[in-house]
Order: C-alpha cells, then sequence, then structure tokens
C-alpha cells in the first residue's frame, strides 16, 4: 500500500475486554514498531520486528500485551483484560530497514483506544 | 533502560526567531538520531536524520550531533507560525526510542 494502515481508527471498550489493534507496514519494510501515546505525552516504545529475527519486546508493560508478526507483513498487538489505562493512541510504525544506521521511520494514523 | 530526555517545553518564540530544542540520550553507542514533528491530532514525521558528530542543514533545519556529550539539538530558523508543533527526539539503531516531546509555538 502507499502507507502504513491500521485499523481500527477508533476503538471503545469496556475494562476487562480484549482488544485487536492491526498494522499494515509499507510493503517491502522489513522493520516494524508499535508505539504507546497516552495524551500529551511522548511516545513510548512497546516492541520491535525485524525481519525473521526474534523480535525486541522490551517495551511491553505487562504481560496483558502482545504482539505478532507474520513474516514481513501484517502485525497484530493484543491487549487481554484491559485497564482504564490503557486508554491511548498505539501507533504502528515501519521502515524499510532496521538496525545501525537505522532508516526513517512512516507513521501510520493510529488507533485510539478507550477503556470504559 | 534507554533514555531520550527532552525539556517538555512549552517553548514560545516570535515570528522570524530562532527556536533552539534539546535532547541528551543515555545508549552511548546509539549511532540514529532523529527529529520528528507531530502536529495536534497528528502522527509524527520526519524532519531531520543525523548520524555524524557535527551540524547538518536542510533549509531553516539544522540539527546538532556531539556523541562525547550525548546530546542531539535542532534549531529552526526563521520560525513561522505553522512550525508551531510538538518536536520529539529519537534515538536508536533498532529499538527507536523517542524522548516525551518538546512544544513549540511561534507567535506572529
Amino acid at each position: 500500500g502507499a502507507g502504513v494502515s491500521q485499523s481500527p481508527s477508533n476503538k471503545v471498550t469496556e475494562k476487562g475486554k480484549d482488544v485487536e489493534l492491526r498494522c499494515d507496514p509499507i510493503s517491502g519494510h522489513t522493520a516494524l514498531y508499535w508505539y504507546r501515546q497516552r495524551l500529551g505525552q511522548g511516545l513510548e516504545f512497546l516492541i520491535y520486528f525485524q525481519g525473521n529475527s526474534a523480535p525486541d519486546k522490551s517495551g511491553l508493560p505487562s504481560d496483558r500485551f502482545s504482539a505478532e508478526r507474520t513474516g514481513e507483513s501484517v502485525s497484530t498487538l493484543t491487549i487481554q483484560r484491559t485497564q482504564q489505562e490503557d486508554s491511548a493512541v498505539y501507533l504502528c510504525a515501519s521502515s524499510l530497514v532496521g538496525g545501525a544506521m537505522n532508516e526513517k521511520l512512516f507513521f501510520g494514523s493510529g488507533t485510539q483506544l478507550s477503556v470504559l | 533502560q534507554k533514555e531520550v530526555e527532552q525539556n517538555s517545553g512549552p517553548l514560545s518564540v516570535p515570528e522570524g526567531a530562532i527556536a533552539s530544542l534539546n535532547c541528551t540520550y543515555s545508549d552511548r553507542v546509539s549511532q540514529s538520531f532523529f527529529w520528528y514533528r507531530q502536529y495536534s491530532g497528528k502522527s509524527p514525521e520526519l524532519i531531520m536524520s543525523i548520524y555524524s558528530n557535527g551540524d547538518k542543514e536542510d533549509g531553516r533545519f539544522t540539527a546538532q550531533l556531539n556523541k562525547a556529550s550525548q546530546y542531539v539539538s535542532l534549531l529552526i530558523r526563521d520560525s513561522q507560525p505553522s512550525d508551531s508543533a510538538t518536536y520529539l527526539c529519537a534515538v536508536g539503531d533498532n529499538d527507536m526510542r523517542f524522548g516525551a516531546g518538546t512544544r513549540l509555538t511561534v507567535k506572529p
């Protein structure tokens, strides 16, 4: 596609429910990132995928959060038993190649998650 | 824990002035440094990348990197009201980390 696509754009859920967020990176981009941005805050790193290497999960805030990526394509971020503090914009970004001398990140429009 | 620190601001400058944004980072081995701009309600977009010590200029923007001091800055010359946004510093070769951002307001 022309850019990074995220769905849904908005998600309202009840506390305790599970949610799944989807990211379609730019075709050919081997690196994919998930970030969380709370209102008025910076980008909080969650997880990084690079090709077929083991993902860097060091930013996931708890075991309620998990993410998968199929090869170099779609990624899903799953939040189990959502809590109100999970309310934020979840941003996905991809780049042509990660690693040394990193490349520009292209961001999706984000998913606004609201946990009631 | 890899840290990227920025003054949260807000920073306010008059139109035509120079805006100076600063960032420090903790990971000494990082080779890749970026400045992103984020308008309210929008996703970040890249302004500058810098990989070597010294200055890098692109139009009204100049990025400065000092790896010994673990410091990277962004200067915006002839600031315009359209430059009003949050500026995010990003550091990292794999797990790219962002600072909290500095909110800049350019007053006409």
